[in-house]
């Protein structure tokens, strides 16, 4: 079994939608992220949490939100989807201390809004 | 801003032949740096990594090089496989602990 999981792996939705990724993992990593990929831009931080309470922005969190349930859980939200956030959704892991700069990712969650 | 930057979006490389893939960046607070190797339907993995005390990196047949002057890293694959074709992502961060901005990609493909 993956050790970071992402549910939905494909999602197509229609504007206006509200939509929810999910991400877990069994890496026992007090830190989440959430990046969205799309060409030419590379990765892109969106939110990230340093432990279950704490919520920070990334560089394009307008349009998102987070949640951080538990210290294995990071869900990434949708209020209201539109076709510009079609993208590769990332969700990764890294554990606090020295050099401890090395991302885990899950497999990504391609969503579609149309 | 793009605050780490990876000119070349693709390379072509042949077989056993060196791949030299290159990241500048303009943030000089940035003291940390990684490379990813990403595979189609894959996340992203962590391939080597570097802290700018060094100017050098050796794992095998993938070696790091910083030039904190002239802002620049290189990653050389030495040597080249087909199974090394994927994107390869430059990252950094300003402290080993701090969250990690990436460059655009380099797609690369070996030729067999």
């Amino acid at each position: 079994d993956a050790d970071v999981t992402q549910t939905p792996r494909n999602r197509i939705t229609k504007t206006g939608k509200r939509i929810m990724l999910e991400c877990s993992q069994t890496k026992g990593h007090d830190r989440m992220y959430w990046y969205r990929q799309d060409p030419g831009l590379g990765l892109r931080l969106i939110y990230y949490s340093f432990d279950v309470k704490d919520i920070n922005k990334g560089e394009i969190s307008d349009g998102y939100s987070v949640s951080r349930q538990a210290q294995a859980k990071f869900s990434l939200s949708l209020e209201s989807a539109i076709p510009n956030q079609t993208a590769l959704y990332f969700c990764a892991t890294s554990k606090q201390g020295a050099w401890a700069g090395e991302l885990f990712f899950g497999e990504g969650s391609r969503l579609t809004v149309l | 801003d793009q605050q780490v930057k990876q000119n070349s979006p693709s390379l072509s490389v042949q077989e056993g032949r060196i791949s030299i893939l290159n990241c500048d960046y303009t943030n000089s607070m940035f003291d940390y740096f990684l490379w990813y190797k990403k595979y189609p339907a894959e996340g992203p993995t962590f391939l080597i990594s570097i802290s700018s005390i060094k100017d050098k990196n050796e794992d095998g047949r993938f070696t790091v090089f910083l030039n904190k002057s002239a802002k620049h890293l290189s990653l050389h694959i030495v040597p080249s496989q087909p199974g090394d074709s994927a994107v390869y992502f430059c990252a950094a961060s300003k402290s080993s602990g701090d969250k990690l901005t990436f460059g655009t990609g380099t797609r690369l493909a070996v030729r067999p």
